[in-house]
């Protein structure tokens, strides 16, 4: 069964600090890829995705990820982050040819921000 | 984005009771899910259904089920709430095509405390 891991559980960056969110999943096939977030009080909302072609991809808010296949990775980054940026964010991924048809979600990484 | 409206958004109860959250949207998608949030744990699918003839379990179903009573809607019942199911439960949405390549739309979420 596929299985995603996020090892940073809780990360405390000052403004302007660079980000980055491991990710790590665990299935040798061809799979789509997903970061959500999830702001205090809300619901999730796609931050980026990757499918198939650039593995480097860009999502909104200067964010973007890189999809390592051969370390099975996908690694949320920003450059500067900013305290409206505080929130959870996930890692996603369908396997798209096992016939689960239905996202795996890692555990989350709280991210705070402090001005 | 999906207009997916989840209600109640909040609700208290006592172990033992019958409790069902709805979930509807308005975009005609296809594909429903049901979540729970447990902090540390992320998401956990609970049940989800591609339409109104095909309802699947997820990972985590016991204690729990639905019914998808049109496109439109799909519900979530727990039949005698207990404490551990206190929990933040979401509901999303996938439009139909491949081309939708399980990109999620989420509700705002049901928080549950079963007392």
């Amino acid at each position: 069964a596929q299985s995603v891991s996020q090892h940073n559980h809780h990360v405390i960056l000052s403004e302007a600090a660079s980000l980055e969110l491991g990710c790590n999943y665990s299935y040798g096939g061809t799979v789509n890829l997903f970061w959500y977030v999830q702001y205090p009080g809300q619901h999730l909302q796609l931050l980026l995705k990757y499918f198939s072609g650039d593995p480097l991809v860009k999502g909104i808010k200067g964010f973007e990820a890189e999809f390592i296949k051969s370390k099975f990775s996908f690694n949320l980054r920003k450059p500067s982050v900013q305290w409206s940026d505080t929130a959870e964010y996930f890692c996603a991924v369908n396997a798209r040819d096992t016939g689960r048809r239905a996202l795996t979600f890692g555990s989350g990484t709280r991210l705070q921000v402090q001005p | 984005d999906a207009d997916v409206t989840q209600t109640p958004r909040n609700r208290i109860t006592k172990t033992g009771k019958r409790i069902m959250l709805e979930c509807s949207q308005t975009k005609g998608h296809d594909r429903m899910y049901w979540y729970r949030q447990d902090p540390g744990l992320g998401l956990q699918l609970i049940y989800y259904s591609f339409d109104v003839k095909d309802i699947n379990k997820g990972e985590i179903s016991d204690g729990y089920s639905v019914s998808r009573q049109a496109q439109a809607k799909f519900s979530l019942s727990l039949e005698s709430a207990i404490p551990n199911q206190t929990a933040l439960y979401f509901c999303a949405t996938t439009p139909p095509g491949r081309l939708a390549k399980n990109i999620q739309y989420f509700g705002a979420g049901t928080r549950l405390s079963v007392l």
